[in-house]
């Protein structure tokens, strides 16, 4: 089946700190990948993607590369700040056109402090 | 980017009550909206899909009686929780997009306390 796997939070680190949160997937046909945020209080937020194997994601100084060989999609950045605080969620897109579904990771929190 | 809102941001109910949940695209036409279920520490499930004007599809095990929606126009959709026992107690999230292929954008989530 269809399934995401996140690294179990929550995860602490000081501001400034190197940060990965790993991702891996398993998959039916060709998934696209995304990284979602959940600042408190909100709700989900795109924060990156990528469609196709090799492909990079990036947005606000995060990364991700869609990695098919490993099947992973490992978030990273390379100095977190306190108002990265939050919890992330790693999915995949299945589905053909019109009838696409998002299968979640179970997410992890991330505290940065200052 | 879009706002999706639901509401209310958390309910408390008493067992064997039903309990609305509203989600609405404040700034764009919906034609397609989510249902997910989260457990605490556990991943988003989605529960059922929605098209404005016709029938939700549900995901298998999701009981269509107990969580009925209704996507009567292109900026709303509501969950009820019919007959709401203490195991539904849950967060729900929606979302919403607007074309077939879009990014989909979430609500903040309603907090679901059965008592």
């Amino acid at each position: 089946g269809n399934s995401v796997t996140q690294m179990e939070g929550p995860v602490t680190l000081s501001e400034e700190a190197f940060l990965t949160i790993n991702c891996t997937y398993t998959a039916t046909g060709y998934p696209s990948l995304f990284w979602y945020v959940q600042y408190p209080g909100e709700g989900l937020q795109l924060l990156l993607k990528a469609t196709k194997a090799d492909d990079k994601g990036s947005n606000k100084g995060f990364e991700a590369t869609y990695r098919k060989e490993t099947t992973s999609f490992h978030l990273e950045k390379g100095s977190v700040q306190v108002s990265d605080s939050a919890v992330y969620f790693c999915a995949l897109r299945i589905g053909g056109w019109g009838a696409q579904k998002l299968v979640f990771g179970q997410g992890t929190r991330l505290t940065i402090n200052p | 980017g879009a706002v999706v809102s639901q509401h209310p941001s958390w309910v408390i109910c008493k067992s064997g009550t039903s309990v609305k949940i509203e989600c609405r695209s404040l700034d764009f036409q919906a034609t397609t909206m989510f249902w997910y279920r989260q457990f605490p520490k556990q991943s988003l499930m989605l529960m059922a899909t929605s098209n404005e004007g016709s029938k939700a599809t549900y995901e298998q095990g999701v009981e269509k009686d107990k969580f009925l929606i209704n996507h009567a126009s292109l900026t709303l959709s509501t969950l009820t929780v019919t007959s709401a026992h203490p195991e539904d107690s849950s967060f729900y999230i929606c979302s919403a997009r607007v074309g077939w292929d879009t990014e989909a954008f979430f609500g903040q989530g309603t907090r679901l306390t059965v008592v």
